[in-house]
């Protein structure tokens, strides 16, 4: 696609529901990121992708949240037994090495509420 | 470790007014300095970025920055702010292939009529 999709793009659970968040980079691109965006503050950094591998994932907040990309594109943010903390906004972003990964582009987000 | 710092919390200005906005940061070797701006709801759009040469980057929307190493400063202007411009504004901080991203906590910008 033109742009990096991502869905939902707004998600409520009740607190210790299971969700899980998509992201559809640029075709192409080989490196892909989320980020969690809480209310007011800048995005913070949770993983990483290098085609199918999780190069760092040192930015998962605790062992609730797993993400994975098993064929190198689509990539799935899953977050167990969700807690009102959880509440955040949730960026995808890929990028391409032909630009040195400077600069992705970024989707839109999914706003997570934890209820 | 890398870190952004943006002292204004939310900047307030009339529109056709200069702008500035700060972002001081921290990093052991050469930064690649970023620039993103967001509107509410929406992703996180690139305005101009930094690597190495020129000491002043030109982006997009009427924007530049100014890399100034001794004050580890990249402050992001704009000559004359239209009211379109009133969003969320983050500087960012990468490594070699702009991977990891640190982002500094936003300015807020309102522009009055």
């Amino acid at each position: 696609g033109a742009g990096v999709s991502q869905s939902p793009r707004y998600k409520v659970a009740k607190r210790g529901q299971d969700v899980a968040l998509r992201c559809d980079p640029i075709s192409g691109h080989v490196s892909l990121f989320w980020y969690q965006q809480a209310l007011g503050q800048g995005p913070e950094f949770l993983t990483y992708f290098q085609n199918e591998a999780q190069l760092d994932k040192s930015g998962l907040p605790s062992d609730r949240f797993f993400a994975e990309r098993p064929e190198g594109s689509v990539s799935t943010l899953k977050i167990q037994r969700t807690q009102q903390e959880d509440s955040a906004v949730y960026l995808c972003a890929s990028s391409s090495p032909l630009v040195g990964g400077h600069g992705y582009t970024f989707g839109s987000g999914t706003r997570l509420t934890v209820v | 470790a890398q870190s952004v710092t943006q002292p204004d919390i939310h900047i307030t200005v009339s529109e056709g007014a200069s702008l500035e906005l700060r972002c001081n940061y921290s990093y052991g070797a050469t930064p690649y300095l970023f620039w993103y701006v967001q509107s509410p709801g929406q992703g996180l759009q690139l305005l101009l970025k930094y690597f190495s040469g020129d000491t002043l980057v030109q982006g997009i929307k009427g924007f530049e920055a100014e890399f100034k190493r001794s004050q580890s400063s990249f402050n992001l202007r704009k000559p004359s702010v239209h009211w379109s411009d009133a969003a969320e504004y983050f500087c960012a901080v990468g490594d070699n292939y702009g991977q990891n991203f640190v982002f500094g906590p936003g300015t807020r910008l309102s522009v009055l009529p």
